[in-house]
């Protein structure tokens, strides 16, 4: 089965761009959830999406959206970029059925750099 | 506000000590995940505890939860340079998976 993948790797923006990142989630899995990442800090929740809608969202202004597929896979959009937006953006996938969920599997990361 | 505290925030030991990661909350848990993160990769998970007192063991790595599901902690017996990383614990709430502020330790040889 494959694992989720994230792009790109890397990528650098100028202050007040806008920047999408993508995930692909794995093989059987219909839940993606993203997730900021500050040096050396834990994750922060940013959203979940289920069935190409929001299912949940953490302590993020409305220039964090999402969207979600019908492949389940997902991107996250950042609009008027700042500097504090400087960070790693995880994505992990789950699946969630009736007889409750998986485990999340994460991918490696998109490195964001705001300058 | 974060929901899960960790202590210590870093710790650097010499190879061959004895080591004890701190996962704390106000909060009740169904269940507590340990995840391990080195630079440039996602966080990978170690074990999930579910019962109140549980321990389990992985290796040299022990994972205990606490009796009121409300705390955690991870042992590790005989560092080495390989468990030089980032040490998540993680836990649901209102069904997605929240991270506490992270430990990371540092093995010298």
């Amino acid at each position: 089965e494959t694992g989720v993948t994230q792009s790109p790797t890397h990528l650098i923006k100028t202050r007040g761009q806008q920047v999408t990142l993508r995930c692909s989630s794995q093989s059987g899995h219909n839940t993606v959830s993203w997730y900021q990442q500050a040096l050396g800090q834990g994750p922060q929740f940013i959203f979940q999406y289920y069935r190409e809608e929001e299912n949940g969202r953490g302590n993020f202004p409305p220039r964090f959206s999402g969207l979600q597929f019908p492949n389940y896979s997902s991107e996250l959009n950042v609009n008027a970029l700042e500097l504090d937006d400087s960070a790693l953006y995880l994505c992990a996938s789950s699946r969630v059925d009736r007889e409750g969920g998986s485990g999340y599997t994460f991918g490696s990361g998109t490195r964001l750099t705001v300058v | 506000t974060q929901l899960l505290e960790q202590s210590p925030q870093f710790l650097s030991i010499q190879e061959g000590e004895n080591l004890t990661v701190y996962c704390n909350s106000s909060s009740v848990f169904s269940s507590l995940q340990w995840y391990r993160q080195e630079p440039g990769e996602g966080p990978v998970l170690l074990v999930t505890v579910v019962t109140g007192g549980e321990v389990k063991k992985l290796k040299r790595l022990t994972f205990q939860f606490g009796d009121a599901r409300k705390d955690s902690s991870l042992h590790i017996t005989a560092a080495q340079p390989g468990d030089t990383g980032l040490y998540l614990c993680a836990g649901y709430h209102t069904d997605k998976l929240i991270f506490g502020t992270g430990t990371r330790l540092q093995v010298f040889p």
